[in-house]
């Protein structure tokens, strides 16, 4: 059974720039998380989308932003890229039904903003 | 809020010695507890849970026990390998009604295990 996948791995963009980030959660999944692991940071929550809405977001400003499709997988939309935008953007996914709280993380995405 | 504390790091260990990682947590609730693995330049990958109350939790010979009455869940392992050399997170659940969850983490400790 395939995991969690993230596309890009890698992306590199210009202050001022748009980036879209991709994830497509383990099948029968609902629920995408998207966290920021920005270096020295640690692991920040971004935003959790679940059944098509978006259910919570983690303290980012507004140009953070994602949607979530009708087959569960999600896109995570940074506008205005500034400097401490680059980190690594990991994607998450769980199965509702049997909330452990446990999620199931992809590889991630690294975003580096020049 | 929820929160989680690990020891700082970084932990620097030989091959076979034995290893512990702190973390204690603050909660309202009963929160189920986690500790994820991150090797260089991958996701996170689940190590262990503990549930509930006196749970323990194992997995690739790591042990972690929910200590509801000092608030910890601390990692041992008892001979680490060159290969355990990677970062470690502490976590916790932290429930949104009946239908999600947030997990907050600690800072992560790097272990570094020389052969």
């Amino acid at each position: 059974e395939a995991g969690v996948t993230q596309s890009p791995t890698h992306l590199i963009k210009t202050r001022g720039q748009q980036a879209t980030l991709r994830c497509s959660p383990i099948s029968g999944h609902t629920s995408v998380y998207w966290y920021q692991q920005a270096l020295g940071l640690g692991l920040q929550f971004l935003l959790w989308y679940d059944e098509g809405e978006e259910r919570n977001r983690g303290n980012f400003p507004p140009r953070f932003s994602g949607r979530q499709f009708p087959n569960y997988s999600s896109e995570l939309n940074v506008n205005a890229l500034e400097l401490e935008d680059s980190a690594l953007y990991l994607c998450a996914s769980s199965l509702v039904q049997t909330n452990t709280g446990e999620l199931f993380f992809g590889e991630g995405s690294r975003l580096t903003v020049l | 809020g929820d929160s989680v504390t690990q020891m700082e790091g970084p932990v620097t260990l030989s091959e076979e010695a034995f290893l512990t990682i702190n973390c204690t947590y603050t909660a309202t609730g009963y929160p189920s507890l986690f500790w994820y693995v991150q090797y260089p330049g991958e996701g996170l990958q689940l190590l262990l849970k503990a549930t509930k109350a006196d749970d323990k939790g194992s997995n690739k010979g790591f042990e972690a026990t929910y200590r509801k009455e000092t608030t910890s869940f601390h990692l041992e392992k008892g001979s680490v390998q060159v290969s355990d050399s990677a970062v470690y997170f502490c976590a916790l659940s932290d429930r949104w009604g009946t239908s999600g969850s947030r997990l907050t983490f600690g800072e992560g400790t790097q272990l570094t295990v020389n052969p």
